[in-house]
């Protein structure tokens, strides 16, 4: 498989913890944010979405918190389990001249049982 | 709903060699995104289409090409590779441009 993320960022988590991966994005006109989950071997997963006029937005286990002050962005996974084991990483969408994704290099979480 | 399909899975090719990868969105989205990710980059964004139009292409050099098909599939290529081509490229489509990415699992180029 791929060697995607050989020298990342790692938070290591036990498993039942909770889990916050933080993202700090790059332009203040970004309006459109994803999170996306990786594991080895296959593409990147879609998680959870939040427009840049909103704060926060739940999903099942997931929650995602954005501070449009500072920009950043931060993922939580509730009660991690070993499956959430995987590459997590941040997307953001501006405009320039026409609209663009711009990609973090993401954090690697391990889940310790 | 069938996900996004990536063909071949693998490739090892040559310095100097061609490439044609392959992609199939998602039933019904008409935009396919090319990404090239690689450990020390992360992804990079090579160019998006939409009704088999380029929208927007990432700065990479002219050895690097795309196009897309009535039916949405689209093609991507590489000409005259190099070592720095090895790279996992990734495939995205979303119904319309700018909308939410669904990614394919990715075609790992090796170029020895």
């Amino acid at each position: 498989g791929e060697s995607v993320g050989l020298h990342l960022p790692t938070l290591s988590v036990q498993e039942g913890d909770n889990s916050i991966i933080n993202c700090a994005y790059s332009n203040s006109a970004s309006d459109y944010f994803i999170w996306y989950k990786q594991e080895s071997g296959k593409g990147p997963q879609f998680i959870i979405d939040i427009r840049s006029n909103m704060d926060k937005r739940q999903g099942q286990r997931v929650t995602v918190l954005l501070n449009k002050t500072v920009k950043h962005l931060s993922l939580q996974i509730a009660a991690t389990q070993p499956g959430d084991s995987a590459v997590y990483f941040c997307a953001e969408k501006f405009a320039s001249g026409t609209y663009k994704y711009i990609f973090g290099t993401g954090t690697r979480l391990k889940v310790l049982a | 709903k069938a996900g996004v399909t990536q063909t071949p899975r693998y490739l090892i090719k040559t310095r100097g060699q061609q490439v044609t990868l392959s992609c199939s969105p998602i039933s019904g989205h008409r935009s396919v995104s090319w990404y090239q990710q690689t450990p020390g980059q992360g992804l990079q964004f090579l160019f998006e289409y939409f009704s088999e139009t380029q929208r927007n292409k990432g700065n990479f050099p002219g050895r690097f090409s795309g196009r897309q098909f009535s039916n949405s599939r689209s093609e991507m290529n590489v000409s005259t590779l190099e070592l720095g081509d090895s790279a996992l490229y990734l495939c995205a489509s979303s119904q319309r441009p700018n909308e939410k990415l669904f990614f394919g699992s990715g075609t790992q180029l090796s170029v020895l």
